[in-house]
């Protein structure tokens, strides 16, 4: 099992907003990650927030992380097509190791 | 460099089998990682290397799996006797150590033990 959580679908319409939400356990965390999987490849990395900020903004993408509550979102703004695929929430655990969620599976519709 | 690179893309194996996959991680990067991923789940950590010292393996890898970074560039994973168990996404990746750890993947070796 994950100690980190995440919703596993998240359908929404072209050039609206998709929100990805994610739930972690350890409050140690220095940093939270977002990653971007397509189908048969691996995964990219699409941003990071290191645990003393609130928010990180990256061209569409904004990171909000809330440390009381152990949340952190993703929004991406104006969602495309390309923008379908598996997203990954992670929390570096230790030194050398990054604990990942389930994975939410976000369609874009026409 | 254009990333990681793992090879092969795909293996179909026969259960008892031995399998080796191999990952060149981008050349400047010192840390290497191996993780595997089963369908609908999220990666999970297996071992890492620190130039050619593999310093941390999961209660996952079993002796039946072994890792090696003979010259701290490109790794190699061999799973012996394989078992359907084993059917999963095995993923390289690198990074430089300190600070942030930013991993980058490959985009993996789809194993699957028939």
């Amino acid at each position: 099992g994950e100690d980190v959580e995440q919703s596993l679908f998240l359908s929404v319409r072209e050039g609206d907003s998709s929100v990805i939400n994610c739930t972690y356990t350890d409050s140690s965390s220095t940093y939270l990650y977002w990653y971007k999987q397509e189908p048969g490849a691996g995964l990219q990395l699409l941003t990071y927030i290191f645990s003393n900020m609130d928010m990180k903004q990256d061209q569409r993408l904004t990171v909000l992380l809330n440390k009381k509550d152990k949340h952190l979102s993703l929004r991406i703004a104006d969602t495309q097509t390309g923008d379908s695929a598996i997203y990954f929430c992670a929390e570096k655990e230790a030194d050398y190791k990054l604990s990942f969620g389930a994975g939410t599976t976000v369609t874009v519709r026409a | 460099d254009t990333g990681v690179s793992q090879d092969p893309r795909h293996k179909i194996t026969k259960r008892g089998q031995n399998v080796t996959f191999r990952c060149d991680p981008i050349s400047e990067h010192n840390r290497l990682y191996w993780y595997r991923q089963t369908l609908g789940q999220g990666p999970e950590f297996l071992t890492y290397f620190q130039n050619e010292a593999q310093l941390e393996k999961s209660r996952l890898l079993s002796d039946r799996f072994s890792a090696e970074r003979p010259k701290g560039s490109f790794s190699t994973l061999e799973i012996q006797r394989t078992e359907q168990g084993d059917s999963a996404m095995y993923l390289c990746a690198s990074s430089l150590d300190g600070g942030n750890e930013k991993l980058f993947f490959g985009s993996g070796t789809q194993l699957s033990v028939l």
